[in-house]
Parts: C-alpha cells; sequence; structure tokens
C-alpha cells in the first residue's frame, strides 16, 4: 500500500473487553511505532519495534497493553479488560529505518477507541 | 532523551512568515532535531529534520545555532491551510519518541 493502514478506524466497546488493533506499515519499513493520543495533546509514545523484536514498551501504561508484530509487518496492540480511560485515537506509524535519529515516521490513519 | 519547550499557540495572518522556536537544552551529540505538522483528525507529517546550521526544503527552513540548544522552524508567507499544531522533536534514533503538546498555529484571512 500506499501508506500506513490501521484497522478498525473506529472501535467502541464495552469496558471490560478486548480489543485488537491492527497497524500494517508501509511495505519494507523496519521500524514500526505505537502512540496514544488524547484530544490535544501530543502522541504518546506507547511502544517501538525493529523488524519483529520489541526494541522498548516503556511506554504502555500498564500489563493490560501488549503489543506483537510476529513476522516483522504487521503489528497488533491488544488492549485486555478494556476501561474508560483507554479511550483514545491509537496511532501506528513506521520508518524505512531505525538509526541515527534521521528517519522519517510515517503515521497511519489512527483507531478511535471508545470504551463505554 | 531531551525535553523540548515551544510555545503553546501562536497566531499569525495569510501571507506573513512565522517563525516557531523550540528550546532543547539537554540535546545530545547524536540527536537530531525533527518537526512534524498535524492536522485536525490525521497523524503527524514529517516537515523538515536538521542537525546543526540551516536547512531548507520546499515547505520551511530550519534553523539550528551552534550551540543546538534551540531551533527554529520558519514557515514563509503562510495560509491558511497551514493552521495546525507544529511539534518539535529530539530523535536518536530506533529509540522512544517524546512528541510534548505541541505549537497550535492559527493563521487569519
Amino acid at each position: 500500500g500506499a501508506g500506513v493502514s490501521q484497522s478498525p478506524r473506529y472501535k467502541v466497546t464495552k469496558r471490560g473487553q478486548d480489543v485488537a488493533l491492527r497497524c500494517d506499515p508501509i511495505s519494507g519499513h523496519v521500524s514500526l511505532y505505537w502512540y496514544r493520543q488524547a484530544l490535544g495533546q501530543g502522541p504518546e509514545f506507547l511502544t517501538y519495534f525493529n523488524y519483529e523484536a520489541q526494541q522498548d514498551k516503556s511506554g504502555l501504561p500498564n500489563d493490560r497493553f501488549s503489543a506483537e508484530r510476529p513476522e516483522g509487518s504487521i503489528s497488533t496492540l491488544t488492549i485486555q479488560r478494556t476501561e474508560q480511560r483507554d479511550s483514545a485515537m491509537y496511532r501506528c506509524a513506521s520508518s524505512l529505518t531505525s538509526g541515527a535519529g534521521q528517519e522519517t515516521q510515517y503515521f497511519g490513519p489512527g483507531t478511535r477507541l471508545l470504551v463505554l | 532523551l531531551a525535553k523540548t519547550t515551544q510555545p503553546i499557540s501562536m497566531d499569525s495572518y495569510e501571507g506573513q512568515e512565522v517563525n516557531i522556536t523550540c528550546s532543547h537544552n539537554n540535546i545530545a551529540t547524536n540527536d537530531y532535531i525533527t518537526w512534524y505538522q498535524q492536522f485536525p483528525s490525521q497523524g503527524p507529517r514529517f516537515i523538515i529534520q536538521g542537525y546543526k546550521t540551516k536547512v531548507t526544503n520546499e515547505v520551511a527552513s530550519l534553523f539550528i545555532p551552534a550551540d543546538r540548544k534551540s531551533s527554529t522552524l520558519s514557515l514563509p508567507r503562510v495560509s491558511l491551510s497551514d493552521t495546525a499544531v507544529y511539534y518539535c522533536l529530539v530523535t536518536t534514533g530506533g529509540f522512544k519518541t517524546i512528541f510534548g503538546a505541541g505549537t497550535r498555529l492559527f493563521v487569519k484571512a
């Protein structure tokens, strides 16, 4: 595809349910990032992958949040036992390389999660 | 990671040059300075990146003094469509990326 895609674009769920958010990065991009963005705030880093390896998950709020990228391409962010405070826009980004701070991150359209 | 500080908001008029300054006093030797633009309901979009001195592309210029403790994003002759949030980041390749709250630029007719 031409850009980063995310699905679903919108997700409404009830408190206590598990949700899985999918990110399909630009083909060939090595690095993949997950962010959470509250209304009026900047993106908040959650986790980062280099190929299939999760290099940094220090931004995951708690152990209900997990992410994987098993084949180094598509990634899934899973939130277990959702809570209302998890409601936010979840954004994924990918970059061609992972070195030296020069890489450009390309963002997807995001998944708007609403927990009732 | 170097923390960045930038104005919360700025107003301008169409056709004016807009300069947004970002402070990053603790920038490390390996850090690059990157600016992103975000429109409502869209993800951030890369604008420009630099390490030192001046960088210019078709969208903006980035001025970085010798000590690299600050940087200035310059948008020439803004239009209404430049109304957006602008984020200044320092990036060290493949690590946690901190966006901050950004600067909300509002361009008026």
